[in-house]
């Protein structure tokens, strides 16, 4: 049982590139988070799926868009990277997106590090 | 509106020292609190969770309660190793726009040394 499992680990773009953050989740939750880190404000969510199917925008979407796969993966593209888009990314999974106890706990994958030139 | 407040880190004891971080929390209704960790180089992972007002949560020797009253839900562990250094956040669940959002503090450093 691996978790959430996310990749690549580690990237390096150049302004105006583009790129894919792949997240997999193998615990059978139904909803999915995409957050950034950054110094000094904590997790921000970019965009969550509640459920196969759906996605929606978070607290700071701009710049990205996201792809629910199918019930285990949500990827998050960047189509144009900009140098304020360095962060590290963590996604996360959870039962639901509503309700309390086990249902509402997010689980965190490892994260990855991005850095815009 | 709905947040967390942590004390600032970053925080250093020596190995087996009480460690206490404090955290409140600004909330309409009954949120659900968390305390996570983040070892270096790693990603978020649950601590403890408490539901409902006197809930404790407990996990590895760490403890937090959920007061009401105080609005309060304060880490702590009796004896710390080197091994507890990390970044640790606390975080509630408040359900808004279709979704348990969930908030974090800023996070607390820890640093044990031997």
């Amino acid at each position: 049982n691996a978790g959430v499992t996310q990749t690549p680990k580690f990237q390096v773009l150049k302004t105006g590139q583009s790129m894919t953050l792949q997240c997999a989740q193998d615990m059978n939750h139904n909803s999915m988070y995409w957050y950034r880190q950054d110094p000094g404000m904590g997790l921000r969510l970019i965009y969550y799926s509640a459920s196969e199917g759906t996605t929606d925008k978070g607290e700071v979407p701009n710049g990205y868009n996201v792809s629910r796969l199918n019930k285990r993966e949500f990827s998050l593209r960047l189509e144009s990277a900009a140098p304020s888009q360095t962060s590290v990314y963590f996604c996360a999974s959870s039962g639901y997106t509503t309700g309390t106890g086990a249902r509402e706990t997010q689980y965190f994958g490892p994260g990855t590090r991005l850095l815009v030139l | 509106g709905n947040s967390v407040t942590q004390m600032e880190g970053p925080v250093t004891l020596s190995e087996e020292a009480f460690l206490t971080i404090n955290c409140t929390y600004t909330a309409t209704g009954y949120p659900s609190l968390f305390w996570y960790v983040q070892y270096p180089g790693e990603g978020l992972q649950l601590l403890l969770k408490a539901t409902k007002a006197d809930d404790k949560g407990s996990n590895k020797g760490f403890e937090a309660t959920y007061r009401k009253e105080t609005t309060s839900f304060h880490l702590e562990k009796g004896s710390v190793q080197v091994s507890d250094s990390a970044v640790y956040f606390c975080a509630l669940t408040f359900f808004s726009g279709g979704y348990n959002k969930l908030i974090f503090g800023a996070g607390t450093r820890l640093a044990v040394h031997p």
